[in-house]
């Protein structure tokens, strides 16, 4: 059974990188798109954004100048830098397994348990 | 991108009475090539991750009551619970998968 687990700092300052890790076990991490996705507290899911294989990523757009994802394949590790953050960034943060069908980039079919972010100084 | 919109924001049903949640997108997610929904429904209860019930709109994931269903094509979905039990107490989101960004719902919390 695949589980992720997300990790890093609960507590971030205004204007500094929030860094977050997902460890994957039960599976490989290599050829499966994994996604980043959060939600502020009182408030619903906003996908981050998502990666492949370190060859391909796509951001929502509107975080897209701030984000920066990257993977370990040799540690089933996938890790999320999120730059210049402000207290509307503190929220509970995810990570995610897209099924794949047929090619089809699909919906998320295991997630981590998430992790809280809090940004304040 | 596509706007996910879920109605109603929040609901109360009595224990074994039908809960419906509606979830309308701002474009089509049904890919023609393939005929597939490309939405699916979470449930979310605090302290735990999303729980996938379905996909490509009526495809119920393993595990799931058959309490519950999905149904719905194009612009317009629906979740049912036929009979709620406690443990269905939870905020519940509709996602489409059909574009990126991909988007959810602003959720439904559904309360007894």
């Amino acid at each position: 059974q695949v589980q992720l687990q997300e990790s890093g700092p609960g507590l971030v300052k205004p204007s500094e990188t929030l860094s977050l890790t997902c460890t994957v076990s039960g599976g490989s991490i290599k050829d499966f798109y994994w996604s980043w996705l959060r939600r502020p507290a009182g408030k619903g899911l906003e996908w981050i954004g998502r990666m492949y294989n370190n060859q391909t990523t796509f951001y929502n757009p509107s975080l897209k100048s701030r984000v920066a994802m990257s993977v370990d394949m040799s540690k089933n590790h996938f890790f999320l830098k999120l730059s210049s953050v402000t207290a509307a960034d503190t929220a509970i943060y995810y990570c995610a397994r897209h099924y794949r069908f047929r090619g089809i980039i699909a919906h998320f079919d295991h997630w981590g348990r998430g992790t809280l972010v809090a940004v304040s100084s | 991108d596509i706007v996910m919109t879920q109605s109603p924001d929040s609901l109360a049903v009595s224990l074994g009475e039908r809960a419906t949640i509606n979830c309308k997108s701002s474009q089509s997610v049904l890919f023609r090539s393939n005929s597939l929904n490309y939405l699916a429904w979470y449930q979310h209860k605090p302290g735990q991750p999303p729980k996938l019930l379905f996909f490509w709109a009526s495809t119920r994931e393993s595990g799931v009551p058959d309490r519950f269903s999905g149904s719905g094509s194009g612009t317009e979905f629906t979740l049912t619970i036929s009979s709620l039990q406690a443990e269905d107490v939870a905020v519940y989101y509709c996602h489409q998968y059909y574009n990126a960004p991909f988007t959810f719902g602003q959720g439904t919390r559904l309360e007894i």
